[in-house]
């Protein structure tokens, strides 16, 4: 089955800066990569997936990327806030399976 | 307010007692999940179900039991057979069309005393 591995575990930016989360998976049939976010104390919620087909995807400061190839997807993050602070969770799909998570990075932007 | 309802937030149970944690949801959605979050484990799958009166085991099912009789109703128990319960609890659910996007639950927080 897929597994997806997730790092760094822990990240701290300087507020204005832009982080970087990597996730690498193993099932190259995977077909969908979602990124969720959750807030401490709060559920996880989507924030920005991207399917095989494309290899970027942007939305406003947030931007997902994948190397179908090299099969790894990353989540880029600019001009970080202080309110960008959580824990921030990568996934994949294969086929009809669930989703597949990995183990999360604590993302801390220091004002 | 269409969403994922769990019950309780917050559990407290003694050791060999099981105990159901509640799930519900208005949205239709043919799916329902149960995952277990534990810091720097991330999120790890408990149990699934796609249709009513059918449910699948995830990668940690040891300990836990769960029942689909309700489109809208997910249950989980934990039972006194799982080793290490003191977790949080998040319950999931998707759509048939959008079977890739999950919406969670407010999630319910176990502690065995």
């Amino acid at each position: 089955g897929e597994n997806v591995e997730q790092h760094p575990s822990t990240l701290s930016v300087q507020e204005g800066d832009s982080a970087v989360i990597k996730c690498t998976y193993s099932d190259s049939a995977s077909n969908y990569f979602p990124w969720y976010k959750q807030e401490l104390g709060k559920r996880p919620q989507l924030i920005i997936d991207i399917r095989s087909n494309v290899g970027e995807k942007k939305d406003q400061r947030i931007a997902v990327t994948l190397n179908k190839t090299a099969k790894h997807f990353s989540l880029h993050i600019t001009e970080t806030q202080p309110e960008d602070s959580a824990v921030y969770f990568c996934a994949g799909l294969s086929g009809n399976t669930p989703l597949v998570f990995g183990k999360g990075t604590r993302l801390s932007v220091i004002a | 307010d269409g969403g994922i309802t769990q019950s309780p937030k917050y559990l407290f149970r003694k050791e060999g007692q099981n105990v159901t944690l509640s799930c519900e949801q208005n949205l239709n959605h043919d799916a329902m999940y149960w995952y277990r979050q534990d810091p720097g484990q991330g999120l790890r799958l408990i149990y699934y179900s796609q249709i009513v009166n059918d449910f699948q085991k995830g990668d940690i099912a040891e300990g836990y039991s769960v029942s689909r009789e309700k489109k809208e109703s997910f249950p989980l128990t934990v039972t006194s057979a799982q080793k290490n319960p003191t977790a949080f609890y998040l319950c999931a659910s998707s759509s048939s069309g959008r079977a890739n996007v999950l919406t969670f639950g407010a999630g319910s927080r176990l502690t065995v005393l």
